[in-house]
């Protein structure tokens, strides 16, 4: 079935570099999402984006955080300076554009912050 | 978020059942999905309701009540690969946006 993919699975990074995490959607939905799960925790949304446009982001969503998709091409999470707290697991989703259509996660970027 | 709350913990018997219950506030609810999710995975889709009652999906079926701001997933005839987090996720009329309770662990025992 149409799957979300997400590179890398993992990523190690030093505090305060940059890093960018990519997700290749389900290829005809419109809505793109990003969630953090810190491990053990709950599923926490970060942002949704729709039209090319940030539709609705949440506390967590902070400054240092930017989303886009150029082009068509792979929807990206850019997280510039990380921070130690930024360590979570972060998924990806997608849907279409039909109102009772659930969000399709991929299997996530594990992100460690050193 | 959104105040979905979910208890932590449930634990059953293979060839049983085990019922997962999801509260939430119903300010502007628009559907409620549920998740598994095992560790280290991904969430995977389960079922969607948005209407009252119940939804018979065989293995899993759904429970809703608007008017009470609750649901509950219920999985019957239990096997041990059930043991998993089930996710209850409600949406608000904000751009499909699913907001997340913080997940069930189920264990079924043999």
């Amino acid at each position: 079935g149409p799957k979300v993919l997400q590179i890398p699975s993992h990523q190690i990074i030093d505090m305060g570099q940059m890093v960018t995490l990519n997700c290749d959607p389900v290829s005809n939905h419109l809505y793109f999402y990003w969630y953090k799960q810190i491990l053990g925790q709950q599923m926490e949304f970060l942002v949704n984006f729709y039209n090319g446009k940030v539709m609705e982001k949440s506390k967590l969503f902070k400054d240092q955080f930017s989303v886009e998709r150029p082009d068509g091409s792979y929807f990206t999470l850019k997280i510039q300076p990380t921070a130690l707290e930024d360590s979570a697991v972060y998924f990806c989703a997608s849907s279409g554009d039909s109102n009772n259509q659930a969000p399709l996660f991929g299997e996530g970027t594990r992100l460690s912050v050193l | 978020g959104q105040g979905v709350e979910q208890p932590a913990k449930l634990m059953s018997v293979e060839g049983t059942f085990a019922r997962v219950n999801c509260t939430y506030s119903t300010s502007g609810f628009n559907g409620l999905s549920w998740y598994q999710q095992r560790e280290g995975q991904a969430p995977v889709f389960l079922s969607y309701v948005v209407l009252d009652g119940l939804k018979d999906s065989g293995h899993f079926s759904t429970f809703l009540s608007r008017s009470n701001g609750y649901s509950y997933l219920l999985l019957t005839e239990l096997q041990i690969k059930d043991s998993a987090s089930y996710l209850c996720a409600v949406r608000f009329p904000n751009y499909n946006v699913l907001y997340f309770g913080s997940g069930t662990k189920l264990t079924v025992e043999p």
